[in-house]
């Protein structure tokens, strides 16, 4: 079975630090993993994939994420936070070309 | 250009009621898929359409069903509804089904139950 962990439920940094989200999956195929955010009362917005080419994918708005087939991870990280990055952030699995499968999200929350 | 419209935005229902929510995907965009998202139990897969065909379903009862168009626009019923139903209902569209392909989210429809 295909799972998703998200290893920290908040995570609170300050404006100008950098951001680490972490997660780690499981998955029988070959997945896809994508990241996701999420502001407050608004659909979800992709801000970066992986697809089995180079391991350290970029993104939109700074972020970028670096995909460890033997640490089965795929952790996003920002150099520099700023106030706008306050959101939810989703951790996804597309494992083989079945059915999306979300974490239960990161809440960043950047302080001034 | 337009992104994924989902109408109507808010939506307040009565138990037992049934309803239909509608999805506008991304002009060119052949693939459409339905989640539910609730503070309990997260996003949850609903399913998946891509040529007027169901490709993916998700571990919901036979209450939640949809269908997609000829245009790709896609709609989602549910029926005899339940205060656990309550949720934010989200549409994705995809130029195509499955792969590595990224989807694009509307902004999601509001269901609440009373």
């Amino acid at each position: 079975a295909q799972s998703v962990t998200q290893l920290d439920s908040h995570v609170s940094v300050s404006e100008g630090t950098p951001v680490l989200l972490r997660c780690n999956y499981s998955s029988s195929y070959s997945p896809s993993l994508f990241w996701y955010v999420q502001h407050p009362n608004k659909g979800l917005q992709l801000l970066l994939k992986y697809t089995s080419a180079a391991t350290l994918v970029k993104g939109i708005n700074g972020f970028e994420a670096e995909f460890k087939k033997s640490e089965t991870s795929f952790h996003l990280t920002k150099p520099s936070a700023h106030m706008s990055d306050a959101a939810e952030y989703f951790c996804v699995v597309r494992p083989g070309g079945q059915n999306f499968v979300f974490g239960p999200g990161t809440r960043l929350s950047v302080l001034p | 250009k337009a992104g994924v419209t989902q109408t109507p935005r808010y939506l307040i229902k009565t138990r037992g009621q049934q309803v239909t929510l509608s999805c506008s995907p991304i002009s060119g965009h052949r693939s459409v898929s339905w989640y539910q998202q609730t503070p309990g139990q997260g996003l949850q897969f609903l399913f998946e359409y891509f040529s007027e065909t169901q490709r993916n379903k998700g571990n919901f009862p036979g209450r939640f069903s949809g269908r997609q168009f000829s245009n790709s626009r896609s709609e989602m019923n549910v029926s005899t509804l339940e205060l656990g139903d309550s949720a934010l209902y989200l549409c994705a569209s995809s130029l195509q089904w499955g792969g590595d392909y990224g989807y694009t989210f509307g902004s999601g429809t509001r269901l609440t139950v009373v």
